[in-house]
C-alpha cells in the first residue's frame, strides 16, 4: 500500500460502529470545506462539503460537523463497513487566496 | 468516464534526469493542479493553473515547473530531480476556482509515485 497511511493518527472501529473523524482548521476566515477519502493506491475522493453559512449537513451515511466557534470539523459515519476502511482528511478553503489547504489525514481501520 | 489520468503511475530516476509527469482531465475543467503528498504532511500545493495559459505557484513550487498549453493537459516538469523530490503527486482539476461551492470540489488522479535516487 502507499505510505501516505504512516505517521497518522489511527481510528479503528467495529463493523457497524459509527465513526467520528475530526479535524481541527486553521484559518478563521475559511468559508468552504470538503471532506476526501483515499483509499490505498488511489486518489482522494470527494465524500461531502460544507459552507462556513451551515453547522451541519447529511449526505448518504455521512455527516458533516462544522464548529466555526472552536474551528473544528467533524464527519460521522454511520454503520462503518469494511469499505470504509481509508485514509480520510479534510479541506478548507481560504476565501481570501481562493485556495484550498489540506489535513495531514486520519486513517480508519474496520474491523470485521 | 470523466476522469484525471496521470502517467507514469511509478517512476523511480536519478538525480538531474529530467523528467515530466503527464495530467490529462476529459471534463473540460478549467482549474488543474498539481499537489505533492508526503507522510505527515498532507497534500500541499506545487502549481495551479486557473485556464489555458495562466498557470501560478503554489506552496511548494521549486524544482518545478508546469506548462497549460491546452484546456486538457497540464504536465508537471521537473528539470532537474533531487532526492528531497521523491514523493507521491497528485494532479487534479474542477470545473472553475470561482463561482459556487460544487464547482470548487477537485477531481483527482490516481497519482504517480516517483524515487528519485
Amino acid at each position: 500500500g502507499e505510505s501516505v497511511g504512516l505517521h497518522l493518527p489511527t481510528l479503528s472501529v467495529q463493523e457497524g460502529d459509527n465513526s467520528i473523524i475530526n479535524c481541527a482548521y486553521s484559518n478563521s476566515a475559511s468559508d468552504y470545506f470538503i471532506w476526501y477519502k483515499q483509499e490505498s493506491g488511489k486518489g482522494p475522493q470527494f465524500i461531502i462539503d460544507i459552507r462556513s453559512n451551515m453547522d451541519k449537513r447529511q449526505g448518504q451515511r455521512v455527516t458533516v460537523l462544522l464548529n466555526k466557534t472552536v474551528k473544528h470539523l467533524s464527519l460521522q459515519i454511520a454503520a462503518t463497513q469494511p469499505g470504509d476502511s481509508a485514509v480520510y482528511f479534510c479541506a478548507e478553503k481560504w476565501d481570501n487566496f481562493n485556495k484550498f489547504y489540506f489535513g495531514s489525514g486520519t486513517k480508519l481501520n474496520v474491523k470485521p | 468516464e470523466a476522469q484525471v489520468t496521470q502517467n507514469p503511475r511509478y517512476l523511480i530516476t536519478v538525480t538531474g534526469k529530467k523528467l515530466t509527469v503527464t495530467c490529462s482531465q476529459n471534463m473540460n475543467h478549467e482549474y488543474m493542479s498539481w499537489y505533492r503528498q508526503d507522510p505527515g504532511l498532507g497534500l500541499r500545493q506545487i502549481y495551479y493553473s486557473m485556464n489555458v495559459e495562466v498557470t501560478d505557484k503554489g506552496d511548494v513550487p521549486e524544482g518545478y515547473k508546469v506548462s497549460r498549453k491546452e484546456k486538457r493537459n497540464f504536465p508537471l516538469i521537473l528539470e532537474s530531480p533531487s532526492p528531497n523530490q521523491t514523493s507521491l503527486y497528485f494532479c487534479a482539476s474542477s470545473r472553475t476556482r470561482q463561482g459556487g461551492a460544487g464547482a470548487n470540489v477537485l477531481t483527482f488522479g490516481a497519482g504517480s509515485r516517483l524515487t528519485v535516487l
